[in-house]
């Protein structure tokens, strides 16, 4: 199955919101509500920040936040830090026996 | 506390074979499915395939069929990626992860770095 689609990079400047977007297909993220966000800074295991579309695990700011909208999925960070420059991946669940596709991740830089 | 605890770092010679390890704790192994991701140097997250401890169903995604083979041993709580003939292009880090609510990966292991060159 191909990947999901993100831009190769987004920036923006303390304070500011950016987004991100993830685009697929009606078999993975058009068709369920089953898109997740990580974020990786380098050398770094990828963490979760966003589950099901919208759903923050415990411990993660509420800076972050997911939305969907057809085929596209969008992350939002409000508020930018210093700390948020880091790579971005969104996934999600696919009607392919393989279960998971990812995107091709966002590398954020705050300016 | 949920752990999955990887191998260390490897240094192959291309044409070798490796096998490389995700020790899982703190929940029902048997219960939730585990996933290896291949991250390139400098490159992107890549899904390589899934497996259930439970029954050992695997799944490949198709740039891997044929190419590595997921193992899981129940009594050691462990699941396994394995190569029977390495390629420099195999040179990665290789993370698991548990697949758990949402479809999302919410606990990665700390990752395994393979490096293979002559």
């Amino acid at each position: 199955q191909s990947a999901l689609t993100q831009p190769a990079s987004v920036s923006g400047s303390p304070g500011q919101s950016i987004t991100i977007s993830c685009t697929g297909t009606s078999s993975d993220v058009g068709g369920y509500n089953y898109v997740s966000w990580y974020q990786q800074h380098p050398g770094k295991a990828p963490k979760l920040m966003i589950y099901g579309v919208s759903n923050r695990p415990s411990g993660v700011s509420n800076r972050f936040s997911g939305s969907k909208s057809g085929n596209t999925a969008s992350l939002t960070i409000s508020g930018l830090l210093a700390e948020d420059e880091a790579d971005y991946y969104c996934s999600s669940y696919t009607s392919s026996s393989t279960l998971v596709v990812f995107g091709g991740g966002t590398k954020l830089t705050v300016l | 506390e949920v752990q999955l605890v990887q191998s260390g770092a490897e240094v192959k010679k291309p044409g070798e074979s490796l096998k490389i390890s995700c020790k899982g704790s703190g929940y029902s192994f048997t219960s939730y499915w585990i996933g290896w991701v291949r991250q390139l140097p400098g490159k992107g997250l890549e899904w390589m395939g899934i497996i259930y401890p439970g029954d050992s169903d695997t799944r490949y995604s198709p740039s891997f069929q044929g190419q590595v083979t997921i193992s899981a041993d129940k009594s050691f709580t462990t699941t396994y990626l394995q190569w029977s003939s390495l390629k420099a292009s195999d040179t990665a880090m290789y993370y698991c992860a548990r697949l758990g609510g949402g479809n999302s990966l919410g606990y990665w292991g700390q990752g395994s770095l393979v490096t293979v060159s002559s």
